[in-house]
């Protein structure tokens, strides 16, 4: 059964920091392109970041880049999103997404819920 | 950037067909692929590479891709297909829809 567990996501003040964890099961993670969709409160699902199965190839949304930071490790099958400079408009569901293609995701995990406020 | 626009709801009778559009500049040089939400749950692949289905998903459920619109397609539609679906494409980057939420009355 292919599962994906995000960790990580918590209350943080702005301009704070967090890093969030994926953890796959299931399936062979290092053949699979790998991305971040957050959904904020009510609304609706936003692309975050992308990288390759092998890592040399990554892309930002623009309202995240050069703040977050998308990374994996295929020998510990987990993914990773660093998030520096948060601001209130980052509060989201956090979810951990996988696609044998760039063009679509097959699995999803459950999300976690990343909180920016004072 | 890329955009892709969709109704905010759709109206269906149970056992009817209820169609769900998607546009987008050129949309049909791309891949479409459609994603269904229930409340309280994670997204679902239910469409992808325009009109494939994943293993699991019922054959009531097909997709289309042509011109500036696809369109995903529920035939005989039941009580529990009541979700909010969202189209999705590859550009430079990857583009979701809006969404779309579908009522079963």
């Amino acid at each position: 059964e292919v599962q994906l567990v995000e960790s990580g996501g918590d209350l943080v003040q702005p301009g704070g920091s967090l890093r969030l964890s994926c953890a796959a099961s299931g399936f062979t993670f290092r053949n699979y392109e790998m991305n971040w969709v957050r959904q904020a409160p009510g609304k609706g699902l936003e692309w975050v970041s992308h990288i390759n199965t092998g890592g040399s190839t990554i892309y930002y949304a623009d309202p995240v880049r050069g703040r977050f930071t998308i990374s994996r490790d295929n020998a510990k099958n987990s993914l990773y999103l660093q998030m520096n400079s948060l601001r209130g408009e980052d509060t989201a569901v956090y979810y951990c997404a996988s696609g044998y293609s760039s063009s679509w995701v097959d699995y999803w995990g459950r999300g976690t819920l990343v909180t920016v406020s004072s | 950037s890329y955009e892709l626009t969709q109704p905010p709801s759709v109206s269906v009778s149970p056992g009817q067909t209820a169609s769900i559009t998607c546009s987008g500049d050129r949309l049909g040089n791309k891949y479409a692929s459609w994603y269904q939400q229930r409340p309280g749950q994670s997204p679902v692949l239910v469409i992808y590479q325009d009109y494939r289905r994943p293993s699991g998903i019922p054959e009531r459920f097909s997709g289309s891709n042509s011109g500036n619109t696809a369109t995903l397609t529920i035939s005989g539609t039941q009580a529990l297909d009541e979700a909010d679906y969202y189209c999705q494409a590859w550009d430079t980057s990857m583009v979701f829809g809006g969404g779309t939420k579908l009522a079963v009355l």
